[in-house]
């Protein structure tokens, strides 16, 4: 069990071009979970998934917002037509049928 | 809406000097209330899950309780390396999975 690993750690982009996260869940979790933290915040959820299923979206998550997750193991999350307000750090966590959440380390983005 | 507030935002310490960080939230019906500690740069790292009023859990150093309105979470003699942004969450009885988080009390402990 290496806990939840998430790439990148940090990524920089220019606004207007598009970014790809990567979450890697605990193997054996079936829930996952996308939260955004901005300076001085705590997370806010944007999304969930059981298994392959996105069950649960916030209305934080805009139209140049997708998350996925095929076969029901990693997720990616892409943002398009990236804006400074998008800049923050993105949080994955996942969790089985337990009460733990695990947060990954989450990839910070900066759009200049 | 489910809501939580964090005080205070920010709390220095000496070593040893005890306190509490308290927690209020408002919320349509309590299905669990959720601490975390962040490191800066780091995801949260889980401390506790409260259920009911009455409840306390321990750990180390950090002792969490819960009433129908609050959570407290009391530092008896902290350390140093207890120094990082305490966050707390609650998740309603509805069917959303989703946390709601207050903005955290930033605890420095001083040497």
């Amino acid at each position: 069990d290496t806990g939840v690993s998430q790439n990148p750690r940090h990524k920089i982009t220019k606004r207007g071009q598009n970014v790809t996260f990567r979450c890697d869940p605990i193997s054996e979790h079936n829930r996952l979970y996308w939260y955004r933290q901005t300076l001085g915040q705590g997370p806010e959820f944007l999304t969930y998934f059981q298994n392959e299923a996105q069950l649960e979206k916030s209305r934080l998550l805009s139209d140049r917002f997708s998350a996925e997750r095929p076969k029901g193991s990693f997720s990616t999350l892409e943002i398009q037509r990236t804006e400074q307000g998008d800049s923050a750090m993105y949080l994955c966590a996942s969790r089985d049928s337990s009460y733990g959440y695990t947060f990954g380390s989450g990839t910070r983005l900066t759009v200049v | 809406e489910d809501q939580v507030t964090q005080s205070p935002e920010a709390l220095r310490l000496q070593e040893g000097e005890s306190s509490s960080l308290n927690c209020s939230y408002t919320v349509s019906g309590l299905r669990g209330l959720f601490w975390y500690r962040q490191d800066p740069g780091k995801g949260p790292e889980f401390l506790f899950t409260l259920y009911s009023a009455g409840e306390e859990k321990e750990k180390e150093r950090l002792k969490a309780t819960l009433t129908k309105k609050e959570s407290f979470l009391h530092i008896t003699a902290p350390k140093p390396e207890d120094s990082a942004t305490y966050l707390c969450a609650v998740r309603n009885q509805g069917g959303s999975e989703k946390l709601v988080f207050g903005k955290g009390t930033k605890l420095t402990v001083n040497p």
